[in-house]
């Protein structure tokens, strides 16, 4: 089954305490993205990669750091989380190939909550 | 930059009644604009898209979308609302590499 997948799915830490939330995705995608999701904001971008080794800053980097090492693992490390990235994010991917406007899939989201 | 307005938070509806979730945007240049829906403990699931042509988008479970450029909107339609449909829609545009999204609008089919 074609899916992107999430680890783990829920997660409560402490500020301070670094963390990872793995995603990975089983289609070939060449792109990958990061998102959080706050009530009345809608989704927001953290950090999106165009391929291996590429990766850029969405509209909210701040306070992350994400690698592309392989094309079907895109990781999003919180080095010193704070309270204020509690959130509920997700991992979108997508063709490139055919239309930069290809439609994204998305994980089933990770909710995360700071101490 | 881009933006996206979702000026309802919550649309209401009686199941068999006609929807229309509502969305503008604002981009320079050509939109590039998406609808997408999040059922409970869901992910976003891709509805559809707009990207050239046709004015009236056909997309998946029956809904459509109207693209109105002098308006600067894209908003979602079904002719006859399901229960089932409750959820948050979110309308986003794509930039660049980038997909922005408005703030979602829940909606609520009663029975």
């Amino acid at each position: 089954e074609a899916q992107v997948t999430q680890n783990p799915r829920y997660l409560i830490t402490v500020t301070g305490k670094k963390l990872t939330v793995t995603c990975s995705q089983n289609m070939n995608h060449e792109y990958m993205s990061w998102y959080r999701q706050d009530p009345g904001l809608g989704l927001r971008q953290i950090y999106y990669s165009m391929n291996v080794e590429v990766t850029d800053k969405g509209d909210v980097p701040e306070g992350y750091k994400v690698s592309r090492k392989e094309k079907r693992n895109f990781p999003l490390i919180l080095e010193s989380p704070s309270p204020n990235q509690t959130s509920l994010y997700f991992c979108a991917s997508r063709w490139t190939s055919g239309s930069p406007y290809n439609e994204q899939f998305f994980g089933p989201g990770t909710r995360l909550t700071v101490l | 930059a881009q933006s996206v307005a979702q000026p309802e938070d919550q649309v209401n509806v009686a199941e068999g009644n006609p929807l229309t979730v509502k969305c503008t945007y604002s981009v320079s240049g050509n939109p590039y604009l998406f609808w997408y829906v999040q059922y409970p403990n869901r992910g976003l699931q891709f509805l559809l898209k707009y990207i050239t042509g046709d004015n009236l988008v056909k997309g998946s479970y029956g809904f459509e979308a109207e693209f109105n450029k002098s308006q600067t909107s894209f908003h979602l339609k079904k002719p006859s609302a399901l229960v089932s449909d409750s959820a948050l829609y979110f309308c986003a545009v794509n930039y660049g590499n980038m997909l922005t999204f408005g703030g979602g609008t829940r909606l609520m089919v009663k029975p």
